[in-house]
């Protein structure tokens, strides 16, 4: 079946540090890739997507590739900010499962000042 | 656009009670709606998939008596956790899906529904 993986937190970050967080996935066909954020207390929202190899999804200074050859979609910043600290998942949807998400583990950001 | 509510936010109850937690979408037709489950520090697990005016897939490992869902319109989902106990204390996330003008491919999430159960 589908799976993502993604790297375990928290990871630990200076402000204005650069961020990278590793996504990996297994699946069928041509998954589209997803980043949420999950901010303290809240639910999820739609970070950035990408819907085909070689796309780049960016959103508030955020972005990740679909890579299809190494099946990743690594999520990047050049320069967090105390307010980037929530927890990051990765998913994907394979249209082929009736438009159901799959989610990586998670990932707890915490920037300090 | 793509906004979706959750209703309460916030509920605490007594064992043996049933809770009802509504999820709306406020500015587009949800031809489907996902429920979540998230354990605290955990990920999501995926409690069922409803579409509207039809029965719910429940995912494996769910009781599908204990975790009532109804679609009755293409803005509303209801999950009623029955005969709620302390073990079903959980943070709850509803999404939607649309086969409208929004974006196919893409889920948007409620704002989550935090139960506590004594």
């Amino acid at each position: 079946g589908d799976s993502v993986t993604q790297m375990e937190g928290p990871v630990t970050l200076s402000e204005e540090a650069f961020l990278t967080i590793n996504c990996t996935y297994t699946a069928t066909g041509y998954p589209s890739l997803f980043w949420y954020v999950q901010y303290p207390g809240e639910g999820l929202q739609l970070l950035l997507k990408a819907t085909k190899a070689d796309d780049k999804g960016s959103n508030k200074g955020f972005e990740a590739t679909y890579r299809k050859e190494t099946t990743s979609f690594h999520l990047e910043k050049g320069s967090v900010q105390v307010s980037d600290s929530a927890v990051y998942f990765c998913a994907l949807m394979n249209n082929n499962a009736g438009n159901m998400l799959t989610f990586g583990g998670g990932t707890r950001l915490m920037v300090k000042p | 656009g793509a906004v979706v509510s959750q209703h309460p936010s916030w509920v605490i109850c007594k064992s043996g009670t049933s809770v009802k937690i509504e999820c709306r979408s406020l500015d587009f037709q949800a031809t489907t709606m996902f429920w979540y489950r998230q354990f605290p520090k955990q990920s999501l697990m995926l409690m069922a998939t409803s579409n509207e005016g039809s029965k719910a897939t429940y995912e494996q490992g769910v009781e599908k008596d204990k975790f009532l869902i109804n679609h009755a319109s293409l803005t509303l989902s209801t999950l009623t956790v029955t005969s709620a106990h302390p073990e079903d204390s959980s943070f709850y996330i509803c999404s939607a899906g649309s086969s409208g003008t929004i974006s196919t491919d893409t889920q948007y999430f409620g704002p989550g529904t935090r139960l506590t159960v004594l």
